[in-house]
């Protein structure tokens, strides 16, 4: 199957700092998915992107997929203690299969 | 509507046993996954069940089996516990369609082997 590598594997930032998180396949991706844990709780689909070098937008997240779709980021714009979490990218399990295999996430920590 | 519903939260096994986890997706998902969750090795696929036929699996020992009945709700059953097997069991429900498929995720089952 597809396997997504992703960096950092943990950021300290201060809250109002901005966070990136990267995600890199060796191959091309039909689709990819990011998800948050939050401390003690279960993964929660943000968004699928599909298309080549696509962005959206949800309110601070801003989400890309690159031009070759082997690669994706996550930035979030001036962090908030809310955004402590796990964010997870994930590709598909096979070619154009719906499901998500994860890369190993990237722990946001937020000091007030 | 209700959302992905495992059951039990959490459980002790001992080594050599064996557990059973249940899912009942959400209303109207006809396809179930499965994963396991450790520190050490992140979110691992385990299999997937659509319509009742596991659809995919992953890299895991046959002590690692499940099912899904005709409601959709869903099992995952570990034999002869191992200490590694100790782990957060993840399920999550989806409609089982390629494009515009959302899939979430229940709260989890922490297994723990002694």
């Amino acid at each position: 199957g597809q396997q997504v590598m992703q960096i950092p594997q943990y950021q300290h930032v201060q809250e109002g700092e901005d966070f990136t998180t990267y995600c890199n396949s060796s191959t091309t991706l039909s689709n990819i998915q990011w998800y948050k844990q939050r401390p003690g709780g279960h993964p929660v689909f943000l968004i699928q992107l599909v298309k080549s070098g696509e962005v959206k937008k949800q309110k601070r997240l801003t989400f890309q997929f690159g031009e070759a779709k082997k690669n994706s980021s996550l930035h979030i714009t001036a962090t908030q203690t809310t955004d402590v979490g796990t964010y997870f990218c994930a590709g598909p399990l096979t070619g154009g299969s719906y499901i998500p295999t994860f890369g190993r996430g990237t722990s946001l920590i937020v000091h007030p | 509507k209700a959302g992905v519903t495992q059951t039990p939260r959490y459980l002790i096994k001992t080594r050599g046993q064996q557990v059973t986890l249940s899912c009942s997706p959400i209303s109207g998902h006809r396809s179930v996954s499965w994963y396991q969750q450790t520190p050490g090795q992140g979110l691992q696929f385990l299999f997937e069940y659509f319509s009742e036929t596991q659809r995919n699996k992953g890299n895991f020992p046959g002590r690692f089996s499940g099912r899904q009945f005709s409601n959709s709700r869903s099992e995952m059953n570990v034999s002869t516990l191992e200490l590694g097997d100790s782990a957060l069991y993840l399920c999550a429900s989806s409609l089982g369609r390629a494009s515009g498929n959302t899939i979430y995720f229940g709260e989890g089952s922490w297994l723990t082997v002694v």
